[in-house]
């Protein structure tokens, strides 16, 4: 069975400094990854979504950047966190082809507060 | 671009129907999904209704789909405490690798 990870489940990071989080997929090939934030109020936000491995696309112009180096690893990053930034960060993935066409799976999030 | 509105707030009894609504702008909408949130949790899908289709139902959930009025309803029947979450709408069209997602609803259960 396929599952999701992501880490960490929650981080507190000061004005300026850099980001890394990682989401990692279990038990499938080729997947399409997709990072998603949430604000308060705000819904659900895709950020950036990918179709290969190197292959990123970028929703909302920002100074967050993602990678995605290996088939099952989407990398989300920045080099000086906004305190905007703040919010519920979420990586999902899916397959097209499924029965349920772009069903999504979710992780289980990333919290993060900047100071 | 597309958009997806949903009213962000529903209280219901406990026991009661609850129904949240969700309107949509993209006319070529071919999918059309309700994902559940709970507290401090990721999404999970929780139906999902094709456009060529008026009413799907499953076991407390109804979903409506008037395609012309671009509206789609989710009702859940004899509403439980573990109801209470996030339910967003979410919409895409067969070739699109994107969904778009409403604002969610947050629904509370009062005792």
């Amino acid at each position: 069975s396929q599952t999701i990870h992501q880490w960490p489940a929650t981080l507190v990071q000061p004005v300026g400094s850099p980001l890394s989080l990682e989401c990692t997929v279990e038990g499938t090939s080729n997947p399409n990854l997709y990072w998603y934030r949430q604000a308060a109020g705000r819904g659900l936000q895709l950020l950036f979504y990918s179709v290969g491995i190197g292959q990123i696309s970028s929703e909302v112009p920002q100074n967050l950047s993602a990678s995605r180096p290996q088939d099952r690893q989407f990398i989300l990053s920045s080099k000086k966190l906004l305190l905007s930034d703040s919010g519920f960060y979420l990586c999902a993935w899916s397959i097209l082809t499924n029965t349920i066409y772009n069903e999504q799976f979710f992780g289980p999030g990333t919290r993060l507060t900047v100071l | 671009g597309e958009d997806v509105e949903q009213s962000l707030f529903l209280s219901v009894r406990e026991g009661d129907s609850s129904v949240i609504n969700c309107t949509y702008t993209d006319s070529s909408s071919t999918y059309l999904y309700w994902y559940k949130q709970e507290p401090g949790a990721g999404l999970q899908l929780l139906t999902y209704i094709f456009s060529n289709m008026d009413m799907k139902q499953d076991q407390r959930l109804t979903v409506l789909l008037n395609k012309k009025d671009k509206h789609l309803s989710l009702r859940i029947a004899d509403t439980q405490t573990g109801d209470s979450a996030i339910y967003f709408c979410a919409e895409t069209s067969f070739g699109n690798e994107k969904l778009t997602f409403g604002t969610g609803t947050r629904l509370t259960i009062i005792p």
